[in-house]
């Protein structure tokens, strides 16, 4: 069965300093896979998407990339942390749109707090 | 593009009591629907989706949901509620001809259930 797997849970960084956010997929390959980021009261914003190795979207300009350096890993990365990174930061994967199984895995997060 | 309107966003509801969270949605092609749960400091988790076929699609936890396409809407409706059903909700739509499959969310409906 396929898993998903995001690390760390939490996380206290000061401004200024760097962020690395790591998700890997097991059990499947080739995923479509995402991040997303929930801040407090609004909802679920896609922040990058990738489609294959190498090949990653960015839907918002922002202070964030993201890589796919491996079929089923991704990871969000700042070289630069600003209070406003701070939230909940969410990586999902899904198969190709359309397919029985197709739908959002979700991992189970990262609480940043940028102090 | 495609967008999700969850017309309430706190339902407090007595435990059995019925409830119904609502979620209409703009596209001017095809969609995939989809609802998707959420606890505290907890990822998403799929609770049910609509692909094709037939409308009313169930969860095996007793939610269910039923698209009506001239409605533009996938209401989720569960006939007697439990305490552990107290969540945040959330409403998913994509459009059938995005190959990447990214999910524009609602902005969640906060569900309360008291004894």
């Amino acid at each position: 069965s396929q898993t998903i797997h995001q690390w760390p849970a939490t996380l206290v960084q000061p401004v200024g300093s760097p962020l690395s956010l790591e998700c890997t997929v097991e059990g499947t390959s080739n995923p479509n896979l995402y991040w997303y980021r929930q801040a407090a009261g609004r909802g679920l914003q896609l922040l990058f998407y990738s489609v294959g190795i190498g090949q990653i979207s960015s839907e918002v300009p922002q202070n964030l990339s993201a890589s796919r350096p491996q079929d089923r890993q991704f990871i969000l990365s700042s070289k630069k942390l600003l209070l406003s990174d701070s939230g909940f930061y969410l990586c999902a994967w899904s198969a190709f749109p359309g397919q029985a199984d197709y739908g959002y895995t979700f991992g189970s997060g990262t609480r940043l707090t940028v102090v | 593009a495609q967008s999700v309107t969850q017309l309430d966003s706190q339902v407090p509801v007595f435990e059995e009591a019925p409830v119904e969270l609502r979620c209409n949605y703009s596209s001017s092609v095809s969609v995939y629907l989809f609802w998707y749960v959420q606890y505290p400091n907890q990822g998403l988790q799929l609770l049910l989706k609509y692909l094709s076929g037939s409308t009313l699609v169930e969860s095996i936890n007793g939610f269910e949901a039923e698209f009506n396409k001239s409605q533009t809407s996938f209401h989720l409706r569960k006939p007697s509620v439990h305490i552990s059903d107290t969540a945040e909700y959330f409403c998913a739509v994509t459009s059938t001809t995005d190959s990447w499959g990214k999910l524009q969310f609602g902005a969640g409906t906060q569900v309360v259930v008291t004894p």
